[in-house]
């Protein structure tokens, strides 16, 4: 169980283009998630909480209109990054909490490369 | 300034061999976790500490916290090139903060 998936796992784009990420809870209901950002051989950095039905909480740092982040459902999240530029290039990985649980678990990441 | 200081940064041994990551901060914490990430994978909860001097082992794994609960170990006895992986420790409940993290080798 508390299994999370994110699709793609790794996209190629050019940049000036938006690329969305999707996060999925498969067998639980979240109603928060959350985004990291890792860069090669460096630890992860939370982007933003999302919250299902809310305006997501983003970092200190973390430009919002850049990094749009939906909650649709209490099992999808979604982050688009828009007109990606090479410096966003970076291991972007999600995390689901069950509905009145303390534990976070961790999709696979998505490799983003914009070339 | 980093919360959470890791050491050593890397560390490559020989199957077989004994080592300690180590966790440090400056603030105190009513809990700690530690997470394996393998290379293209997300990270995986190995343990939480919550009590000041708490030993907890998971196989050949012993996780150890402070008894200031500012700062934590983990200890790998024999290593196998299984171990190998991205260690991060992590503090937060609503907002994980992840440690610096020790990148560890470990060749047949």
């Amino acid at each position: 169980g508390a299994v999370v998936s994110q699709h793609p796992s790794w996209v190629i784009c050019k940049s000036g283009t938006s690329v969305k990420i999707e996060c999925r809870s498969l067998d639980f209901q979240a109603t928060t998630m959350f985004w990291y950002r890792q860069f090669p051989k460096q630890s992860l950095m939370l982007m933003a909480t999302s919250n299902e039905g809310s305006k997501a909480t983003y970092e200190q740092g973390v430009e919002k209109d850049k990094f749009l982040i939906n909650h649709a459902s209490l099992t999808l999240s979604t982050l688009t990054v828009t007109s990606a530029h090479p410096e966003d290039s970076s291991f972007y990985i999600c995390s689901a909490r069950p509905l009145g649980g303390s534990e976070q678990y961790f999709g696979p990441g998505t490799r983003l490369t914009v070339t | 300034t980093q919360l959470l200081e890791q050491s050593p940064q890397f560390l490559s041994i020989q199957e077989g061999e004994n080592l300690t990551v180590y966790c440090n901060s400056s603030s105190v914490f009513s809990s700690l976790q530690w997470y394996r990430q393998e290379p293209g994978e997300g990270p995986v909860l190995l343990v939480t500490v919550v009590t000041g001097g708490e030993v907890k082992k998971l196989k050949r794994l012993t996780f150890q916290f402070g008894d200031a609960r500012k700062d934590s170990s983990l200890h790998i006895t024999a290593a196998q090139p299984g171990d190998t992986g991205l260690y991060l420790c992590a503090v937060g409940f609503q907002k994980l903060v992840f440690g610096t993290g020790t990148r560890l080798l470990v060749s047949p």
